[in-house]
């Protein structure tokens, strides 16, 4: 069974100051991880993606998340939030390889970041 | 390219009540997925499909139907909607490749009374 662990309910991060939102994950084999983007009243968009390489990914608008295989984490980053980042942020995880071929992800419960001008 | 299209954008049932929700795609994608999205619960996976015709159960199927009569449609059926149906319902698609990534839906807001 594959899960994600997003400990943080929300995170408040003042404009301009880096921001991080935490993920860790359990899945057997090697792991592709996501992270999406949802804002109010709209669905889910993808941010960015590790899949195999680099530990660091960047992603869009700035953002870029950080794979630790012995940590099992991947934590969004962002050096200078804005305003704009504000929103419902979703880390999901599924196996390199998925025998039924259904290619199913998990996603954990959602952080909030709220950026404060 | 529209995407990933769903219908209707809003609903309000009353116990009892059918409905069927409509996510259509055109980017030619095998793998459709449905999913419920619920305060502090993130997404749960309902039921996915990995082609035409093709349907599987996914995490929290009870209560719920779905068809793949045509690549581009996956239907989301409830045959006796129920308060604990209450959620935003969202639906992915992505071409199957093993690198690839799911592509969201705007969301269908129901609301069982």
């Amino acid at each position: 069974a594959q899960s994600v662990a997003q400990p943080e309910d929300q995170v408040n991060v003042a404009e301009g100051n880096p921001l991080t939102v935490k993920c860790t994950y359990s899945v057997s084999g090697n792991p592709y991880l996501f992270w999406y983007v949802q804002y109010p009243n709209r669905g889910l968009q993808f941010l960015l993606k590790y899949i195999t390489g680099d530990n660091l990914v960047k992603g869009s608008y700035g953002f870029e998340a950080e794979f630790n295989k012995s940590q099992t984490s991947f934590h969004l980053k962002k050096p200078s939030a804005l305003v704009s980042d504000s929103a419902l942020y979703f880390c999901a995880v599924r196996a390199a390889y998925s025998g039924a071929g259904s290619y199913q992800l998990t996603f954990g419960k959602g952080t909030k970041l709220s950026v404060i001008p | 390219n529209a995407g990933v299209t769903q219908t209707p954008k809003f609903r309000v049932l009353k116990t009892g009540q059918s409905m069927t929700l409509l996510c259509a795609q055109d980017m030619n994608h095998e793998y459709m997925y449905w999913y419920r999205q619920d305060p502090g619960m993130g997404l749960r996976l309902i039921h996915y499909s990995v082609g035409e015709g093709t349907t599987a159960k996914g995490e929290v199927p009870d209560g719920y139907n779905v068809s793949r009569l045509k690549k581009q449609n996956f239907l989301l059926g409830l045959e006796s909607a129920a308060p604990s149906q209450t959620s935003v319902y969202f639906c992915a698609s992505l071409t199957g490749g093993r690198t690839d990534t799911q592509y969201f839906g705007p969301g269908t807001r129901l609301t069982v009374l």
